[in-house]
């Protein structure tokens, strides 16, 4: 089974430092991996994905994330923390899965992290 | 183009009631699930829809939790004689076929059950 650990339920960080947001997976196959943000009373939005052809993923708004295989790590961070990036974010793995030799990406979540930027 | 819409917005309930949650995915999108999520947590997976039929549902709870997709478009979720620890935000997403492709969201559905 795969599964996600997010280290810290909540972060706080000053507007304009350093966003660091951890996630570690397992997973018995090479994984995809996805950042989706959730902004309050609204849907789950992606960030940015990895799906092995790169290790260095660049999303939006500033974000990027690093696959590590080694470490089993897919962490999130971005330069420059802006108010706009107060919300909650969950590191999800798409497992595959389906019968008849279909393929298709259940995704499980983390615990998510609320992040909070203080002026 | 439109996204994924969820109605109502907003669900409550009495325990032991009967209640249906809509799901409109992306024209287009094959591939269409349901997740629970629940306060203060990460969405769990309930099931999964390619085309009309349940491919996966192996996250439902229990046999009070159905789904439908009868026409490969539109997804009802359906819940029998609802307990108070149904109480969740229910999430539709849909996307194309596979395993790295975007999930796209809707806003959910808030179900209290009183």
């Amino acid at each position: 089974a795969q599964s996600v650990t997010q280290l810290g339920s909540h972060v706080s960080v000053s507007e304009g430092a350093l966003v660091l947001l951890r996630c570690n997976y397992s997973s018995s196959v090479p994984p995809y991996l996805f950042w989706y943000v959730q902004y309050p009373n609204q849907g789950l939005q992606l960030l940015l994905k990895y799906t092995s052809a790169a290790t260095l993923v660049k999303g939006i708004n500033g974000f990027e994330a690093e696959f590590k295989k080694s470490e089993t790590s897919f962490h999130l961070t971005k330069p420059s923390a802006h108010m706009s990036d107060a919300a909650e974010y969950f590191c999800a793995v798409s497992s595959t899965g389906g019968a008849g030799g279909t393929s298709y990406g259940k995704l499980t979540f983390g615990q998510g992290t609320i992040l909070t930027v203080h002026p | 183009g439109a996204g994924v819409s969820q109605t109502p917005s907003n669900k409550v309930t009495e325990k032991g009631k009967y209640v249906e949650l809509r799901c409109d995915p992306i024209s287009g999108h094959t591939a269409l699930y349901w997740y629970r999520q629940s306060l203060g947590q990460g969405p769990e997976f309930l099931i999964y829809f390619q085309g009309t039929g349940a491919a996966d549902d192996s996250g439902l709870p229990n046999d009070r939790f159905f789904a439908v997709r009868p026409e490969g478009s539109v997804s009802t979720l359906k819940i029998q004689r609802t307990e108070r620890g149904d109480s969740a935000v229910y999430l539709c997403a849909s996307s194309l076929t596979g395993p790295s492709y975007e999930q796209y969201f809707g806003p959910g559905t808030r179900l209290t059950v009183t």
